[in-house]
């Protein structure tokens, strides 16, 4: 079963508007851990946030900050003020703590920011 | 901090030659890294995970004895492709973590292409 759901292939958002990545997750652990990376063309994983299932607050960083709800099991990536260097994929992943360092990775979602 | 290199970025190579891939980390010592693979327009897959000193665990459908993995420092680990073939191109990222971190930092990765 994937453990990883990104449903949305593409995103268009206006410059300095905000949007909302969806990702949703299954697991039957407790401890896990969730994480957003960035990927602009040229291919490098740029580590965006991160989310610990026992993280009572929702996360934040600059510009993003992850829309946690354990009951749904959702984590999304929302960023404020879209700018144009934020044209990438995105790709939400999880690691579950009983298991090894591994991080299981959702399809991606590429997201355009236009002016 | 947690910043990753690799090189190279770029190779080219003929079907049935070696290439070896490096990945270090700059600013901190990596008790864990992580090959992956990835495949234009889809998500990371990972190959395996290698512990300093230690024997590399790969993921199952992955070659140990074509995808050769050394971790022989806190700060260096190499991905070889012993007599690479064309289907074994594609785009090698490797990412590192602290122990007792919970993110994994990721290199800007290696394009391979295999003539």
């Amino acid at each position: 079963a994937q453990k990883i759901t990104q449903t949305q292939p593409g995103m268009f958002v206006q410059e300095k508007e905000a949007v909302t990545l969806d990702c949703t997750y299954d697991t039957s652990d407790q401890s896990y851990g969730l994480f957003w990376y960035k990927q602009p063309s040229s291919g490098e994983m740029i580590f965006l946030i991160y989310q610990g299932s026992y993280d009572e607050q929702n996360a934040t960083e600059g510009r993003y900050s992850l829309n946690f709800q354990k009951a749904r099991k959702s984590a999304n990536l929302v960023i404020s003020a879209s700018q144009l260097g934020d044209s990438a994929m995105y790709f939400c992943a999880m690691r579950e703590f009983y298991n090894t360092d591994k991080l299981i990775f959702g399809t991606g979602t590429r997201l355009q920011v236009f002016p | 901090g947690a910043v990753v290199s690799q090189h190279p970025s770029r190779v080219i190579c003929k079907s049935g030659t070696s290439v070896k891939i490096e990945c270090r980390s700059l600013d901190f010592q990596a008790t864990t890294m992580f090959w992956y693979r990835q495949f234009p327009k889809q998500s990371l897959m990972l190959m395996a995970t290698s512990n300093e000193g230690s024997k590399a665990t790969y993921e199952q459908g992955v070659e140990k004895d074509k995808f050769l993995i050394n971790h022989a420092s806190l700060t260096l680990s190499t991905l070889t492709v012993t007599s690479a073939h064309p289907e074994d191109s594609s785009f090698y990222i490797c990412s590192a973590k602290g122990l007792g971190e919970e993110t994994q930092y990721f290199g800007p990765g290696t394009r391979l292409l295999v003539l």
